[in-house]
C-alpha cells in the first residue's frame, strides 16, 4: 500500500473512447506527477505540477491532457489514442523544498489501446 | 542536462551471494541520487536515496548504495541476495541546482534474477 492511489488498475479502451485515469495522493505532498512506463523505452516524464499549476510538458501529445484541480488529485485524460500508447501510466508525488524532493509513485494503471 | 546510465540490462546471482547494481550519473552540479525498485505489476518503490554527507547511504529491505564523486558512481548493493530481491531497479539523478525544478532523470533499468 502507497501513500498514492490510482484508479483504475486497469484499462482498455477503443482509439475513438474518451476516458480518464485518476490519482489521489494522501501524503500532503505539494507536486504531482505523471510518468510513462513502457516496454520500449525507460521511464518517460510526461507532466509536472507544483501547486496545481502545470510546470512540465514533456511534449505530450495533445491527446494527452492533465488536470490537476487541487495539490492532492491529478488527472489524465485520455481520447483517440493509438495503440503505441498502450503503456503502464505511473502517477507519482514529493514535497518540493525537502531535502533530496523525494518522489513517491502509485501502482500505475495499465493501459492498453485496442 | 542530467543522465544516468545502468550498463546492465540484467544482473543474475545465487541466492546468499552478494548482489550489486550498477550506476553512473552526469549532472551539471551536485547530484541528488535515489534507488527505486518495482516488484512484477507494481508501481516503483523508493529504496534510499544520497543527498549529502556519508558516502555510504543506507535504505530499505538491506539495501546500501555507495555514492563515489570522482567515478560518478551510485551502485546499490546487498550483501546477500533473497530469491525475493528478484526485481527490475531504477537509479535516478536530480542536478542539487535550483534550475533542475522537480525533474529527475531514470535510468532505463536493471533486472535482477536471483536464483534458489
Amino acid at each position: 500500500e502507497t501513500g498514492v492511489t490510482q484508479t483504475p488498475r486497469h484499462l482498455v479502451m477503443g482509439m475513438t473512447n474518451k476516458k480518464s485515469l485518476k490519482c489521489e495522493q494522501h501524503l500532503g505532498h505539494n507536486a504531482m506527477y505523471w510518468y510513462k512506463q513502457s516496454a520500449k523505452k525507460p521511464l518517460e516524464l510526461m507532466f509536472v505540477y507544483n501547486f496545481k499549476e502545470q510546470t512540465e510538458n514533456n511534449s505530450v501529445p495533445s491527446r494527452f491532457s492533465p488536470e490537476c484541480p487541487n495539490s492532492s488529485h491529478l488527472f489524465l485524460h485520455l481520447h483517440t489514442l493509438q495503440p503505441e500508447d498502450s503503456a503502464l501510466y505511473l502517477c507519482a508525488s514529493s514535497q518540493v523544498g525537502l531535502s533530496g524532493n523525494t518522489i513517491y509513485f502509485g501502482e500505475g494503471s495499465w493501459l492498453t489501446v485496442v | 542536462a542530467q543522465s544516468v546510465a545502468q550498463p546492465e540490462d540484467q544482473v543474475n546471482v545465487a541466492e546468499g551471494n552478494p548482489l550489486t547494481v550498477k550506476c553512473t550519473y552526469s549532472v551539471s552540479g551536485n547530484p541528488y541520487l535515489f534507488w527505486y525498485v518495482q516488484y512484477p505489476n507494481r508501481g516503483l518503490q523508493f529504496l534510499l536515496k544520497y543527498i549529502t554527507g556519508d558516502n555510504l547511504v543506507k535504505g530499505s529491505y538491506g539495501f546500501e548504495a555507495e555514492f563515489n564523486k570522482s567515478q560518478t558512481s551510485f551502485h546499490l548493493k546487498k550483501p546477500s541476495a533473497l530469491v525475493s530481491d528478484s526485481a527490475l531497479y531504477f537509479c535516478a539523478v536530480r542536478d542539487m541546482i535550483r534550475a533542475a525544478g522537480n525533474k529527475l532523470t531514470f535510468g532505463g533499468g536493471t533486472r535482477v534474477l536471483v536464483k534458489p
